[in-house]
C-alpha cells in the first residue's frame, strides 16, 4: 500500500514563507504532486515533480528527493488567500493517493 | 487541462434511497476517476472507470454499493446505492492532464443521507 506523512496545521504570517514537508512510500512510484483545497472547494493541482529537485511555479515551489522519499511544498510571500488546505500525492500505477493534508492558515 | 462538469453540486438524500452523481469532461480520456472525501478528510480513490470495461475498485469499495458506468470516453456516473448516514460526503471525479503530470477534479457533490 501507500502511506504519506504531512503536518495537519501550519499557521504563518502574511508575507512569510512556510514550507510543508511530504514523506511518503509506495510502490510503482512516478511522481509527487501537491494540491489546494479550499473550503467547499474541489482540489486544485498546483506543482508536480516527477524527478528530483525543485520545480518552481510563482509563489510556490515544489521539491523532490527521491532516493529519501520526500518532498516538500514551499509557499513563499504568504496572501490570505493562501489559507486552505494542501495535499501531497503520490502518483503510482495510474492513479493518485493523498497525504491527510495541511491545514495552513495566514494571518494578518 | 480537462474541465469536468459535475452534478448534482449537492443533495440529500433518504436513508436506503440511491443517487447517481454525473461527470462529463470536455475531452475524451482515458481513465476517470472517483474519490470520497469525508468531513475534514483527505480524499479516498473509490475507484477507476475505463470505458469500454467493469471499473477498477479500490480495496473496502465494492460494485454492489458503488455501482459505475462509463459509456463513452468523455462521460462516468457512480452512484451511491442503499444510502446510510455514514455515506454523507463529498464524492468528486478526475481525470489526469494529457500531460501526465496533474489531476483535475470536478466540483464536487456533497451528499447528505437523513
Amino acid at each position: 500500500g501507500q502511506s504519506l506523512e504531512q503536518p495537519s496545521e501550519v499557521t504563518a504570517v502574511e508575507g512569510a514563507i512556510v514550507q510543508i514537508n511530504c514523506t511518503y512510500q509506495t510502490s510503482g512510484f512516478y511522481g509527487l504532486s501537491w494540491y489546494q483545497q479550499h473550503d467547499g472547494g474541489a482540489p486544485t493541482f498546483l506543482s508536480y515533480n516527477g524527478l528530483d529537485g525543485l520545480e518552481e511555479t510563482g509563489r510556490f515551489s515544489s521539491f523532490l528527493s527521491r532516493s529519501d522519499s520526500y518532498g516538500y511544498l514551499l509557499l513563499q510571500e504568504l496572501q490570505m488567500k493562501d489559507s486552505a488546505s494542501y495535499f501531497c500525492a503520490v502518483k503510482h500505477d495510474y492513479k493518485l493517493s493523498f497525504g491527510a493534508g495541511t491545514t495552513v492558515t495566514v494571518r494578518a | 487541462s480537462a474541465v469536468i462538469s459535475q452534478k448534482p453540486s449537492r443533495d440529500i438524500c433518504q436513508r436506503g434511497t440511491s443517487l447517481t452523481i454525473q461527470c462529463q469532461v470536455d475531452s475524451q480520456v482515458t481513465m476517470m476517476f472517483w474519490y470520497r472525501q469525508q468531513p475534514g478528510q483527505s480524499l479516498t480513490l473509490i475507484a477507476t472507470a475505463n470505458q469500454g470495461s467493469e471499473a477498477t475498485y479500490e480495496s473496502g469499495f465494492v460494485i454492489d454499493k458503488f455501482p459505475i458506468s462509463r459509456p463513452n470516453l468523455t462521460f462516468s456516473t457512480l452512484t451511491v446505492s442503499n444510502m446510510s448516514p455514514e455515506d454523507s460526503s463529498i464524492y468528486l471525479c478526475s481525470v489526469e492532464s494529457p500531460e501526465g503530470d496533474g489531476y483535475t477534479f470536478g466540483s464536487g457533490t456533497r451528499l447528505t443521507v437523513v
